[in-house]
């Protein structure tokens, strides 16, 4: 079956470290989105992609940056993690606007 | 996201039905979407309206009034498995990912 997958599951790292979170689905979608969760804040876009090399900007894109070298994956960097950072990531992908978003189970990431 | 709102918590019991309102405010609307959110857990899709009325799937249904900027979810039949957050999500301009709202979160009780 097709999926959706992130890793780590958990992360915990240090004020500015360089810190990579992996997303790689197999539904062979053209669309793929980073978010981040928090409360109150509710899920937050910063990254994402239409299709191979193609990557734009969120409402919360300082600090991070994504590379789309193929179909499958869409990791999401942080260039030097900072406490403002700790949130929960979802990765989520789409056929096209019309159809629903897939998610990833989340990543934990907590910098300290 | 500013521009969709939905109440921050509710709690029905085991049963009733409740209905979770969104308001919403785009420059190119397409569609509305409504995710259930388990604690701990990831989005999972409910439903998806483009055209004005109501969709129903089951116990779920949902409700559009484009001009009036405006949805709701209505869950029947209420169970315990229903407490979760509900998200509300549109795209805010054309095809532009989808903007989501902070989420309702339900509480079910007996």
């Amino acid at each position: 079956d097709a999926e959706i997958t992130q890793s780590p599951r958990h992360k915990i790292t240090e004020t500015g470290r360089q810190v990579t979170l992996a997303c790689h689905q197999t539904w062979n979608h053209n669309n793929m989105f980073w978010y981040r969760q928090d409360l109150g804040h509710g899920l937050r876009l910063i990254h994402y992609s239409y299709g191979v090399q193609d990557t734009n900007k969120g409402e919360v894109s300082d600090g991070y940056s994504v590379s789309r070298s193929n179909t499958e994956d869409l990791p999401l960097t942080l260039e030097s993690a900072a406490s403002s950072q700790t949130s929960v990531y979802f990765c989520a992908s789409s056929t096209d606007h019309n159809h629903p978003l897939h998610f990833g189970n989340g990543t934990r990431l907590t910098v300290t | 996201g500013q521009n969709i709102d939905q109440p921050t918590e509710m709690t029905a019991t085991e049963g009733a039905i409740v209905q979770i309102n969104c308001t919403y405010q785009t420059s190119g609307f397409n569609g509305l979407f409504w995710y259930q959110q388990h604690a701990g857990e990831a989005p999972t899709f409910l439903s998806y309206n483009v055209l004005d009325g109501l969709e129903e799937k089951g116990r779920f249904s949902s409700f559009l009034s484009r001009s009036k900027g405006y949805s709701y979810l209505l869950l029947k039949e209420l169970q315990m498995k229903d407490s979760a957050s509900y998200l509300c999500a549109v795209p805010l301009a054309g095809n532009t990912p989808l903007v989501f709202g902070k989420g309702t979160r339900l509480s079910v009780i007996a």
